[in-house]
Parts: C-alpha cells; structure tokens; sequence
C-alpha cells in the first residue's frame, strides 16, 4: 500500500538557522511529489514540485529549496530561516485525477 | 491561470442541519477538481473528485458535490451535519500543468450541538 512519511512533526528553530524537512514516499515508483505550506489563516501555497529525481520546480520565489536526491524521496531546506518562514508544511504525492496522499505535516515556528 | 475561490473562511452549522460549503474556479483547461478535509494538525484526506463522467459526485462521510460548468461552481454538501465533520475543507482545482494542483483557501467547519 502506498504511505508517505515526513518528520519532524513539529520544528521550533532560531531565525538564521538551517532547516531541513524530510518526505520520503513508500509503495510506489516515479511519484510527483509536492511540498505545500499552510501559513496561519491562509489556505495552502505550492512551493515546489518534482516529476523526477533532480527535477525541482520552483512555484514562489522564496528563502527555500528543495531537492529529489532520490526517487522516493523529497526534502525542503532553508539555509537561513525567516520568521516568515513559520508554518505548516505538507508534503504530498499526487497524480492529478487519480491519487493524492499528503504526509502528517510539519509545523514549523521560526523564533 | 486556474485559480480557485472558496466564499466564506467560516461557516457554523448545527448538528443535523445541512452543510453547504462553496467552491467556484476557473481553469483555462477541463477542470479536475477535488474537496479534501484536514483536521487539526493532519495532513489532509481526499474526500470526492470530479475528473469527467457524472457530474454529481459521491465522497466518503456522507459529502458530495456537484460541478456545475455553467456556474464554474464546485459546491460541497451533506444533508446531516455531525460533531464529527467539524475540520477545515479545501477545495482544488488541477493547475495549467498536469502536475499542478491549487488549493483554494479554505473553509472551517464548525458544528454547534
């Protein structure tokens, strides 16, 4: 069956700080995978997906990137964190029309 | 651009009375369009599609929806609300590319007893 795992759940990190967010997806091959963010009140923004390993599409010019070293696996970094930066992120695995799994979240607070 | 409006960030409801929550997009292709529900500090849950066929679409939880193309409308239904429907809905809509999917910007449930 197909999962997908993301951690950490929660993140409390200092501004100036790195951030790495980890997705990795179980019971399939290729996946699309998406990273989301969920800012307090707001509804859901496409930051980034990839179609392939090393294939990133940037969707909002931002402090963050993101990077598919794997097939299955999809990680969101930060070299500097903002306080904008704080928010709910959501990775999840999607072919359009067919299927959509999204992982538990991370709530991330920049302090 | 697709794009997706959903009106009102608040809807209240009682137990038992109908849930009516809105959606309208626009899409400059055939529209895909979904309603998923998160609950607190979850990702979120499909709960119906529309991709082409009957354009009444049953979901899981007793939810439906109905695309209505004259209406650029997406709207979500229940007939009976229960404690248990209380979360946020998010409806979306496929993007230009075949791999972009948009969310509008939500709409929170809450059902009063």
């Amino acid at each position: 069956s197909q999962t997908i795992h993301q951690w950490p759940a929660t993140l409390v990190q200092p501004v100036g700080s790195p951030l790495s967010l980890e997705c990795t997806v179980e019971g399939t091959s290729n996946p699309n995978l998406y990273w989301y963010r969920q800012a307090a009140g707001r509804g859901l923004q496409l930051l980034f997906y990839s179609v392939g390993i090393g294939q990133i599409s940037s969707e909002v010019p931002q402090n963050l990137s993101a990077s598919r070293p794997q097939d299955r696996q999809f990680i969101l970094s930060s070299k500097k964190l903002l306080l904008s930066d704080s928010g709910f992120y959501l990775c999840a695995w999607i072919n359009i029309g067919v299927s959509a799994f999204f992982g538990q979240g991370t709530r991330l607070t920049v302090v | 651009a697709q794009s997706v409006t959903q009106l009102g960030s608040h809807v209240s409801v009682s137990e038992g009375a109908l849930v009516l929550l809105r959606c309208n997009y626009s899409s400059s292709v055939p529209p895909y369009l979904f309603w998923y529900v998160q609950y607190p500090n979850q990702g979120l849950q499909l709960l119906l599609k529309y991709t082409t066929g009957a354009t009444l679409v049953k979901g899981i939880n007793g939810f439906e929806a109905e695309f209505k193309k004259s209406e650029t409308s997406f709207h979500l239904t229940k007939p009976s609300a229960h404690m248990s429907d209380a979360a946020e809905y998010f409806c979306a809509v496929r993007g230009d590319s075949s791999y972009k999917l948009i969310f509008g910007s939500g709409t929170r449930l809450l059902v009063r007893p």
